[in-house]
């Protein structure tokens, strides 16, 4: 079957710029999760999604940085006014169930901030 | 908190030799342990996972790793390396009351020489 989705695959845009990455879960996976991958910082986790609960904000950056999820399935991160040390590689992962479950990730949207 | 530390950012074997990358967690209570690869610009692909129960886990392409609750490792080993292996890989944790985010280690990127 299909696995999780992100478009774009990259994304070049100059500071100050908002931008918004997109990310397709499984079919019928309930959790989902961003995360971050950066040289300086490695795997970052930023924000997880549960069904109707409420999201799970914690690693996110600053409040440039949001997130939502709608109809229980595709998400959109959305950074504002973006800045240099934003670059970095943004992950979708999704699950069937937290925790136990393994997290499956996407190929990654590639954010350069010029 | 919990972290995760993987020793040796970088590994280089011989085809044909072991593989033995390590990963070493702070938990007060036993987390759920994940081994992901990544190949160049691509997303995380899991190789094993250990949740409860028999405390060696197999994966798949051949590795396998053993949960130790009294030195708080979760190795990975393969017995005979392939060029095919060269990527780098991360450990992770996550445990059942945080909704499943996934801490990661810093990654041990694996060289595989003919």
């Amino acid at each position: 079957g299909a696995g999780v989705s992100q478009s774009p695959s990259n994304k070049v845009t100059e500071k100050g710029k908002d931008v918004e990455l997109r990310c397709d879960p499984i079919s019928g996976h309930t959790a989902l999760y961003w995360y971050r991958q950066s040289l300086g910082q490695g795997l970052e986790f930023l924000i997880y999604f549960q069904g109707n609960s409420a999201p799970d904000k914690s690693g996110l950056p600053s409040d440039r940085f949001s997130a939502e999820r709608t109809g229980g399935s595709v998400s959109t991160l959305t950074i504002q006014r973006t800045q240099q040390e934003d670059s970095a590689v943004y992950l979708c992962a999704s699950s069937l169930v937290p925790s136990q479950d393994a997290q499956y990730f996407g190929p990654g949207t590639r954010l350069l901030v010029l | 908190a919990q972290s995760v530390t993987q020793l040796g950012s970088h590994v280089s074997v011989s085809e044909g030799a072991l593989v033995l990358l390590r990963c070493n967690y702070s938990s007060s209570v036993p987390p759920y342990l994940f081994w992901y690869v990544q190949y160049p610009n691509q997303g995380l692909q899991l190789l094993l996972k250990y949740t409860t129960g028999a405390t060696l886990v197999k994966g798949i392409n051949g590795f396998e790793a053993e949960f130790k609750k009294s030195e708080t490792s979760f190795h990975l080993t393969k017995p005979s390396a392939h060029m095919s292996d060269a990527a780098e890989y991360f450990c992770a944790v996550s445990r059942n009351n945080q909704g499943g985010k996934l801490i990661f280690g810093q990654g041990t990127e694996l060289s595989v020489k003919p």
